[in-house]
């Protein structure tokens, strides 16, 4: 079958950096998406890998490494208004978007 | 600019009753469309997609429809909504005919109550 792992919940110190972990075992690839999630809200897009690496983006940055079904999204100089989910999604052989259960991230001051 | 309107935000229905949550898109042509639902503490769910107007791709047996009258309006309906169709719904689109890997613009989602 196919999955997305990443964990419930994770709190993190305004200011400073925390890494939210996501792995994979899909039917094939064809990437992978970031989104923020706030309570209520509908999710934004954040980033998307489809090559191994780190991409950069602001404060964000996302990695992938294939061969490990692995990807993270790394959040740095956190700020209050971070705190939010974070969806985790990979696109199958048929572009059909695979759902992580999303992160819950709370920020304290 | 493009805009996604989903309406309406929330809604509490009775158990038996019908659904029509309706989703339209401004500023573009021809979008592929989406209904997702989310539940608390799980993934979203694709629950159908649309390539074209009438063209409706089902992910799930269940208790609802979707039809897509015009380019860039989707509907989501049940004749009888169950207990267990309570969540968070989500219109959603992305760029292009046919199937893509382009990034998903999401509505603001309606959050469904049925009692």
């Amino acid at each position: 079958g196919q999955n997305i792992d990443q964990p419930t919940e994770m709190t993190a110190t305004e200011g400073a950096i925390v890494q939210i972990n996501c792995t994979y075992q899909t039917s094939g690839f064809n990437g992978l998406f970031w989104y923020q999630q706030h309570a209520g809200e509908a999710p934004t897009f954040l980033s998307y890998n489809v090559l191994d690496g780190l991409e950069e983006k602001g404060r964000f940055s996302s990695f992938l490494s294939r061969s490990k079904g692995y990807s993270y999204l790394l959040l740095k100089e956190l700020q209050m208004k971070d705190s939010a989910s974070y969806l985790c999604a990979v696109s199958d052989s048929n572009y059909q978007l695979i759902w992580g259960a999303g992160t819950k991230l709370i920020i304290k001051p | 600019s493009q805009t996604i309107h989903q309406w309406p935000a929330t809604l509490v229905q009775p158990v038996g009753s019908p659904l029509s949550l309706e989703c339209t898109v401004e500023g573009t042509s021809n979008p592929n469309l989406y209904w997702y639902r989310q539940a608390a503490g799980r993934g979203l769910q694709l629950l159908f997609y649309s390539v074209g107007i009438g063209q409706i791709s089902s992910e799930v047996p269940q208790n609802l429809s979707a039809s897509r009258p015009q380019d860039r309006q989707f509907i989501l309906s049940s004749k009888k909504l169950l207990l267990s169709d309570s969540g968070f719904y989500l219109c959603a689109w992305n760029p292009g005919q046919g199937v893509s890997n382009e990034k998903l613009f999401f509505g603001s989602g309606t959050q469904l109550s049925v009692l």
